[in-house]
């Protein structure tokens, strides 16, 4: 299956501060998504974004599928940032099956 | 609005034990079903899909079967419980685009 490389592993930010998670992936996807986990493990999707650009406040997201990453931007982080992001692809030629990188921990502190 | 149910939320159970870990969706028809495991402070591992009823695809070989015997319920289950069963398991569903997750269940195998 395809392969998912999620970098940096873990992140301390100082609240207000800004931060880039990166998601590199292997193969062609149909789909790509970023997801935010709690401390309480509920995942929450964040963006579904194959392609383009997308922001919602205080997140944004890019994803160049040519050049097979994404990136996740988080701006005036809050401590309710705090948690694991997540991406996940779905191949381009096997739909339906999603996969996901190894997480991005992040710890932003007061 | 769709809803995704899982019970139970925890559970603990002896090695060589069988397990059941229910999943329904409301608020749609013919989901795309999915079980997630996580072990901790790891990423999402895929076990298996379901397009449709009796439709179930597997990923990884293992002693955890599932079950779809209705079109918005998925059923995952086990004969024998081993140690490295332990984890959070996470059921999903999909329109065909994004991934909705559940609150998941906590298992420990002692």
């Amino acid at each position: 299956g395809i392969q998912v490389e999620q970098s940096p592993p873990d992140l301390i930010l100082q609240e207000g501060a800004n931060s880039t998670l990166r998601c590199n992936f292997s193969d062609s996807v149909n789909n790509l998504q970023w997801f935010h986990q709690n401390p309480w493990g509920q995942l929450i999707n964040l963006f579904y974004i194959p392609s383009g650009t997308k922001q919602n406040g205080r997140l944004s997201a890019t994803t160049v599928a040519t050049e097979r990453y994404s990136l996740l931007y988080i701006s005036s982080s809050q401590t309710t940032d705090s948690g694991v992001y997540f991406c996940a692809v779905e191949e381009g030629y096997n739909f339906n099956k999603f996969y996901f990188g190894s997480g991005t921990k992040l710890n932003v502190k007061p | 609005s769709q809803t995704i149910h899982q019970w139970p939320a925890t559970l603990v159970q002896p090695v060589g034990s069988p397990l059941s870990l229910e999943c329904t969706v409301e608020g749609t028809s013919n989901p795309n079903l999915y079980w997630y495991r996580q072990a901790a402070g790891r990423g999402l591992q895929l076990l298996f899909y379901s397009v449709g009823i009796g439709q179930i695809s597997s990923e990884v070989p293992q002693n955890l079967s599932a079950s779809r015997p209705q079109d918005r319920q998925f059923i995952l289950s086990s004969k024998k419980l081993l140690l490295s069963d332990s984890g959070f398991y996470l059921c999903a569903w999909s329109p065909g685009r994004n991934l909705f997750f559940g609150p998941g269940t906590r298992l420990t195998v002692l």
